[in-house]
C-alpha cells in the first residue's frame, strides 16, 4: 500500500497568512494526487485534482503543485487565508488500489 | 446539482450486520463509479471499497474483504454497502463518494461529490 505522509498535522494562522501543506508518498505517485477540505459536520469538497487542477467553482487562492524533482512530494497552498478556509485539509494518491489519505491538516 | 444520501446507519451490536444505502441524482449514475469512504472518530478518512458504473469491477480495501461487499442498482440511482460481522473499530462516519469516471483505476478524481454520510457505531 501506498502511505501519504502529510505535515503538518495542524497549524495556527490568521486570515491573509500564506498556508502550505505538504504530502509526500512513499512510492512515485504520478500526479495522481488531489486535496480535499472537510469542514465540521459537512462532506469532504475535492478542491484540486491530478496535483494542480482546481476544480470548478474553487477560488484561485488554492493551489497544488508538485515539489522536488521525483513524483513523491507535493505542495498545497492556501495564498491568503479567509475566515471560510479554516477547515481540515486532506491530500489522497488515486494512483493505485488502496486509495489511501494523508492524515489531514487542520487549519485553525 | 450532484446529490448524494446516505441512510442505513445506526447502532448495532458486535457481530451484528448493516446495510447502508446511498441515493444519487444531478447526474446519469450508472455512468459513473462509485465508492464508500469512512471517517472514524479521531481518526482520517479511510476509502473502504468502489465500484465502477457498470457493477463489473469492484475494489476493496484488504482488511474488510469479506466482511463488507459494496453493489449497485442503477435503476434505482443507489448505491450500497453491505456490512457483516460488524466490529468496534468499524464505528464511523460513512460516506458515499462519486467518481469522475466510470472506471476506479486510473481515475484522476474517484471521490468528486461526496454525500453528508451516516453514522455507524458498533457497540454492546
Amino acid at each position: 500500500d501506498i502511505q501519504m505522509t502529510q505535515s503538518p498535522s495542524s497549524l495556527s494562522a490568521s486570515v491573509g497568512d500564506r498556508v502550505t501543506v505538504t504530502c509526500r508518498a512513499s512510492q512515485s505517485i504520478s500526479n495522481y494526487l488531489n486535496w480535499f477540505q472537510q469542514k465540521p459536520g459537512k462532506a469532504p469538497k475535492l478542491l484540486i485534482s491530478a496535483t494542480s487542477t482546481l476544480q470548478s467553482g474553487v477560488p484561485s487562492r488554492f493551489s497544488g503543485r508538485r515539489s522536488g524533482t521525483g513524483f513523491t512530494d507535493f505542495t498545497f497552498t492556501i495564498s491568503s487565508l479567509q475566515p471560510e478556509d479554516f477547515a481540515t485539509y486532506y491530500c489522497q494518491q488515486s494512483y493505485s488500489v488502496p486509495f489511501t489519505f494523508g492524515g489531514g491538516t487542520k487549519v485553525e | 446539482e450532484v446529490q448524494l444520501v446516505e441512510s442505513g446507519g445506526g447502532l448495532v451490536q458486535p457481530g451484528g450486520s448493516l446495510r447502508l444505502s446511498c441515493v444519487a441524482s444531478g447526474f446519469s449514475f450508472s455512468n459513473y463509479a462509485m465508492s464508500w469512504v469512512r471517517l472514524a472518530p479521531g481518526k482520517g478518512l479511510e476509502w473502504v471499497s468502489s465500484l465502477s458504473g457498470g457493477g463489473s469491477t469492484t475494489y476493496h480495501t484488504d482488511s474488510l474483504k469479506g466482511r463488507f461487499t459494496i453493489s449497485r442498482d442503477n435503476s434505482k440511482n443507489t448505491l450500497y454497502l453491505q456490512m457483516n460481522s460488524l466490529r468496534a473499530e468499524d464505528t464511523a462516519l460513512y460516506y458515499c463518494a462519486k467518481g469522475g469516471d466510470d472506471y476506479i483505476w486510473g481515475s484522476y478524481r474517484p471521490f468528486d461529490y461526496w454525500g453528508q454520510g451516516t453514522l455507524v457505531t458498533v457497540s454492546s
